[in-house]
């Protein structure tokens, strides 16, 4: 079946940096959606990607749609202690499956 | 607004026992749908309903079943629960499920809290 490959499974970085992750499928999806998990909570939508190409931002969040159709991007600039959690991709297709990355844990040093 | 309720949050059920959790959403969506997240493995999706009626098997259903009692509530039952199925239970919902709705974001998905179950 289809899957996405998300990586870094996780990452520790220090407060105020960049951070960068992505996810990758061998198939083609025609939305691609990023959203967050905080701890003990549900996820929560944080961009929403419609078009091949597309690049979208949230405030410090900035997303791409691969023009390939088969990933995409997420970016968080100068990361703040509120943004800790888990981050999942997900994509779409016409046959309305949505399929769930693992998730990227990010950790943030004081 | 409350959006997605599920109850309960907690439960801890010897192994052979039968539970159900329940889900309602007070947003007027079509879709609903059960996730389980376990460690390293991300959200899989076990049964979802694209409207009230209708029901289908996701990524994971065997041993489960489902309801979706009304157009608010979709239910999620174990009926002889096993350790393999201690998890963490999402319920979601969505406006519509069609991949039609590409372009209107009526396909994206609102979570509940989710429920931690542990078999013993």
């Amino acid at each position: 079946g289809q899957q996405l490959n998300q990586s870094p499974q996780s990452m520790f970085i220090q407060e105020g940096e960049d951070v960068s992750m992505n996810c990758t499928s061998s198939s083609i999806f025609n939305t691609w959606l990023w959203y967050k998990q905080d701890p003990g909570e549900g996820p929560v939508l944080l961009i929403a990607l419609y078009k091949a190409g597309e690049l979208t931002s949230n405030g410090r969040l900035t997303a791409q749609f691969g023009i390939t159709r088969k990933d995409s991007f997420l970016n968080i600039s100068a990361s703040i202690p509120s943004d800790v959690g888990i981050y999942f991709c997900a994509g779409q297709n016409r046959d309305d499956k949505i399929i769930f990355g693992k998730g990227t844990r990010l950790h943030i040093l004081p | 607004n409350a959006g997605v309720t599920q109850t309960p949050k907690f439960q801890v059920l010897k192994t052979g026992q039968s539970m159900t959790l329940q889900c309602a959403q007070d947003m007027n969506h079509n879709s609903m749908y059960w996730y389980r997240q376990d460690p390293g493995m991300g959200l899989r999706l076990i049964y979802y309903s694209a409207s009230e009626g209708t029901t289908d098997k996701g990524e994971v259903p065997n041993g489960y079943n489902v309801s979706r009692l009304n157009k608010r509530e979709f239910s999620l039952r174990l009926e002889s629960a096993a350790p393999s199925q201690t998890s963490v239970y999402f319920c979601a919902s969505s406006e519509l499920l069609t991949g039609l709705t590409l372009l209107s974001g009526a396909n994206v998905l609102t979570f509940g809290a989710g429920s931690r179950l542990t078999v013993l």
